[in-house]
């Protein structure tokens, strides 16, 4: 089955913990996202991947690295996560290359994290 | 700053009738739409995508359509049902690949 998978699911953790959270997609997607999604702000990105080696920020990258290795994976770092970073965050991927952008993205169930 | 708004932000209705959801952006150099369901504390589920040469996609019970001129997308849901109530968000596709999301409209759909 195609599809986008975050680990973990739910995440408690305490100020100044690193911690990564996993995303994997079996689609052979190049394009890879991270979304935080909070009440009354939206969806908003965090980084993006193009292709292996090739990440950039969105709009909010403070506090956050990616790292993309491999074209199946795209880990979300928090080097020290801090409470305003409780957020619920999702994975995307989507076949898109640079002038071809007519296919849509497939999210990950999200990973809500919680920093106390 | 390409803005995406969402009207009504929320909705309830009785079952059976029809569901019209709005999408309105600023910018018409879009790649694609997409509209998502999302129910609470859930990830975000694909239901229908317009690439920005089509104008409406249809599939089952869901349509919608895009007229870029005008910087609008419409979902319209028929003859809705209670399993019908989640967030719907619409989010566009710029030309660097970045999705951009509306605020979502809740819908309710009572018995």
């Amino acid at each position: 089955e195609a599809q986008v998978t975050q680990n973990p699911r739910y995440l408690i953790t305490v100020t100044g913990k690193k911690l990564t959270v996993t995303c994997s997609q079996n689609m052979n997607h190049e394009y890879m996202s991270w979304y935080r999604q909070d009440p009354g702000l939206g969806l908003r990105q965090i980084y993006y991947s193009m292709n292996v080696e090739v990440t950039d920020k969105g709009d909010v990258p403070e506090g956050y690295k990616v790292s993309r290795k491999e074209k199946r994976n795209f880990p979300l770092i928090l080097e020290s996560p801090s409470p305003n970073q409780t957020s619920l965050y999702f994975c995307a991927s989507s076949p898109l290359s640079m002038g071809a952008a007519n296919y849509g993205y497939t999210f990950g169930s999200g990973t809500r994290l919680t920093v106390v | 700053k390409q803005e995406v708004t969402q009207i009504p932000a929320a909705l309830s209705v009785p079952e059976g009738e029809n569901l019209v959801l709005n999408c309105s952006f600023t910018d018409s150099a879009i790649y694609n739409l997409q509209w998502f369901r999302q129910d609470p504390g859930k990830g975000l589920t694909s239901l229908l995508l317009i690439q920005s040469s089509q104008r409406e996609q249809t599939s089952g019970r869901l349509n919608a359509s895009l007229d870029k001129s005008s910087g609008r997308s419409t979902l319209y849901i028929a003859a809705s049902q209670p399993g019908d109530s989640a967030t719907y968000l619409c989010a566009f596709t710029d030309s660097w690949g970045k999705l951009q999301f509306g605020a979502g409209t809740q819908v309710v759909v009572t018995p």
